[in-house]
């Protein structure tokens, strides 16, 4: 069962536009989202939070948009450079009583053309 | 600041070895993930430790796997056996706290193929 879902497997812009990735889940115990970026042969990278109180957070280029009734995010990065082409992961989590472990989706490759 | 590193970065087994993936946390760091992806997958959690301490071991399969963290020395995950359906890339997570929203940062992965 796939809890997180990124239903697009790649996506492929413009230097210079707007890329916007998006992200699903089903499990309404989430309540804190991540995004990370990653790149081939190397670890997951953290790139930009939200909690579930908020519905926006930005950073720099990337913005994280969260609907909680629509059970989606995106996350928005603008303008897309070249050395944004990478797998973008979206996670979530839960409080629990120990830990903080990340549920993935599956990615969305991106790919900024000149 | 040296990040989260896991040694080997490959690793190449037979069917039937044991394998050993190391993971030292970034420095100041006493939380620690492990999680694997399967290609065309995501990650996917399997454990969690505090030095001395499996505080969720969840995803973990029950048999032939282990992990362990102890007071001195790196995070060990440990396969035992290993069959075709463990090659994987093996990534290791450190979070000062562990605590809900606490951000976690990622090592570079230990890439296992069983031969």
């Amino acid at each position: 069962d796939q809890q997180v879902k990124q239903n697009s497997p790649s996506l492929s812009v413009q230097e210079g536009r707007i890329s916007i990735l998006n992200c699903d889940y089903t499990n309404s115990m989430f309540d804190y989202f991540l995004w990370y970026k990653k790149y081939p042969a190397e670890g997951p990278t953290f790139l930009i939070s939200i909690s579930s109180i908020k519905d926006k957070n930005e950073d720099g280029r990337f913005t994280v948009f969260l609907n909680k009734s629509a059970k989606h995010l995106s996350l928005h990065i603008v303008p897309s450079q070249p050395g944004d082409s990478a797998v973008y992961f979206c996670a979530a989590s839960a409080v629990t009583g120990g830990g903080n472990k990340l549920t993935f989706g599956t990615g969305t490759q991106l790919k900024v053309e000149l | 600041n040296a990040g989260v590193m896991q040694n080997p970065r490959h690793l190449v087994r037979r069917r039937g070895q044991e394998a050993r993936l190391r993971c030292s946390p970034m420095k100041g760091h006493s939380h620690v993930y492990w999680y694997r992806q399967l290609p065309e997958e995501g990650l996917k959690f399997m454990v969690y430790l505090q030095k001395e301490n499996i505080i969720d071991e969840s995803g973990m399969p029950k048999e032939r796997f282990s992990a362990e963290f102890p007071k001195e020395g790196p995070s060990i995950l440990r396969i035992q056996q290993v069959v075709r359906g463990d090659s994987a890339a093996y990534f290791c997570a450190s979070s000062p706290q562990g605590f809900y929203g606490d951000t976690q940062y990622f090592g570079p992965g230990t890439r296992l193929t069983v031969l």
